[in-house]
């Protein structure tokens, strides 16, 4: 059974900093992009940030370019979100996802962190 | 930009819905529809237009290419009501529908 726990979310006053983790099982972690995506009310379900399996390729949506940094570890199963000069619009529920054949196919979702960005 | 409609369906059980979405550029047959219940994450429905993902009913099917794309749901289940998304995984970045929710009439 395919296993996305995010964890590492919480309240965080405009320009700081979280980082978020995701613990993977259940499948082969490193044969797959991953993908972090991000629900709310205000603006709906957005993709943030994906990451090939082995990490050499990056990409990220323009409203967090330059502050969020995606990364993995495939020997320990598990992907980061490093989030700097938090907004409050980044205030969101934060899936981890991963991607069904490297397809952009959202295939399995964790059950979200929440990031609330407020002072 | 992915534009989805109707925003708001009133729908009963055993009804046949249909549900649109829009692209504002082609994206080929790159498209997925998703199902969120609410307090529950998004559920990978149909891929590639109309690939069933495993263990979805037959009752869902999806069409389309290009710029226009359905989802249908024939004889709609009370388990049915939900928001549905569109996505298109054409091109960076991914992008999703605003969705269409399914209430009970």
């Amino acid at each position: 059974e395919v296993r996305l726990v995010e964890s590492g979310g919480g309240v965080v006053q405009p320009g700081g900093s979280l980082r978020l983790s995701c613990a993977v099982s259940g499948f082969k972690f490193e044969d797959n992009s991953m993908h972090w995506v991000r629900q709310s009310p205000g603006k709906g379900l957005e993709c943030v940030s994906l990451i090939v399996w082995d990490g050499s390729t990056t990409s990220y949506a323009d409203s967090v370019k330059g502050r969020f940094i995606i990364s993995r570890d495939n020997k320990k199963n598990l992907l980061y979100l490093q989030m700097n000069s938090l907004r409050p619009e980044d205030t969101a529920l934060y899936y981890c996802v991963k991607d069904m054949y490297n397809t952009g196919r959202l295939e399995n979702w964790g059950q979200g962190v929440l990031v609330t960005v407020s002072s | 930009v992915m534009t989805q409609s109707p925003a708001t369906l009133s729908v009963s059980p055993g009804e046949r819905v249909t549900l649109s979405c829009r692209a504002s550029q082609s994206v080929g047959s790159s498209l997925a529809w998703y199902q969120q219940k609410s307090g529950q994450a998004p559920r990978l429905l149909i891929y590639g237009t109309s690939t069933r993902d495993t263990g979805v009913p037959a009752r869902f099917s999806g069409s389309g290419y290009g710029t226009e794309f359905t989802l249908t749901i024939s004889g709609l289940q009370s388990a049915d009501l939900a928001i549905y998304y569109c996505q298109q995984s054409d091109n960076w970045p991914y992008t999703f529908g605003q969705g269409s929710k399914l209430e009970i009439k």
